[in-house]
């Protein structure tokens, strides 16, 4: 699996956009790049993944460079109940196994 | 539709002894996935199960194994606990019809080993 580098934490204002960025500069054409989080104490939610298109869903927006060498989860309008620790992984065939990093400690302030 | 359950919730066992958790996926998954969260290792994947069969197993001891059911739910049972053991026990079940990646968690098992 292709390595990833986030940065360690981030703050975001209440209602404004969260960018949090994933660097995977070792990542190859077949795999693909997933987003989880994890609100203390709970086990980890499944947020959105990608190939090589942007992707939308209810909860966030990925950006996948053209290169595909880095992205970006993006929750458009933050909550307090968005504060989570934010997993970028990349992923091969590798039946159902996910090998999470430190993830980036994303708070949400009012 | 109902979320991946595990039980118990809570569990305190003593070095030496054996211990069995077990997790009841979303209905209609047969990918269960098995992970240890340690404040100092972090998110570990143990083991993954697929129509009763492992498919994939992480770098752990022969002491932690585990086995799905036809009905798709699994257990996992580790012998002689060690107290490196305390964890927190999540597993993740996914859809056949998606990939196995899109995984979604229970609660967890915390357990405590003294």
């Amino acid at each position: 699996d292709a390595k990833t580098t986030q940065p360690t934490s981030m703050d975001c204002a209440e209602g404004r956009a969260a960018n949090l960025p994933c660097n995977h500069s070792t990542i190859s054409g077949n795999e693909y790049v997933y987003w989880y989080r994890q609100i203390h104490s709970q086990g980890p939610q499944y947020i959105i993944h990608g190939l090589k298109n942007n992707e939308t869903n209810e909860m966030a927006s990925l950006i996948i460079t053209e290169d595909r060498k880095s992205s970006t989860l993006i929750l458009p309008h933050a909550t307090l109940r968005d504060t989570a620790v934010y997993y970028c992984i990349v992923i091969r065939t590798s039946y159902g196994k996910l090998t999470f990093g430190q993830g980036t400690i994303l708070t949400v302030h009012p | 539709k109902a979320g991946v359950t595990q039980t118990p919730r809570y569990l305190i066992k003593t070095r030496g002894q054996q211990v069995t958790l077990s997790c009841s996926p979303i209905s209609g998954h047969r990918s269960v996935s098995w992970y240890q969260q340690t404040p100092g290792q972090g998110l570990q994947f143990l083991f993954e199960y697929f129509s009763e069969t492992q498919r994939n197993k992480g770098n752990f001891p022969g002491r932690f194994s585990g086995r799905q059911f036809s009905n798709s739910r699994s257990e996992m049972n580790v012998s002689t606990l060690e107290l490196g053991d305390s964890a927190l026990y999540l597993c993740a079940s996914s859809s056949e019809f998606g990939d196995a990646y899109e995984q979604y968690f229970g609660p967890g098992t915390r357990l405590t080993v003294t």
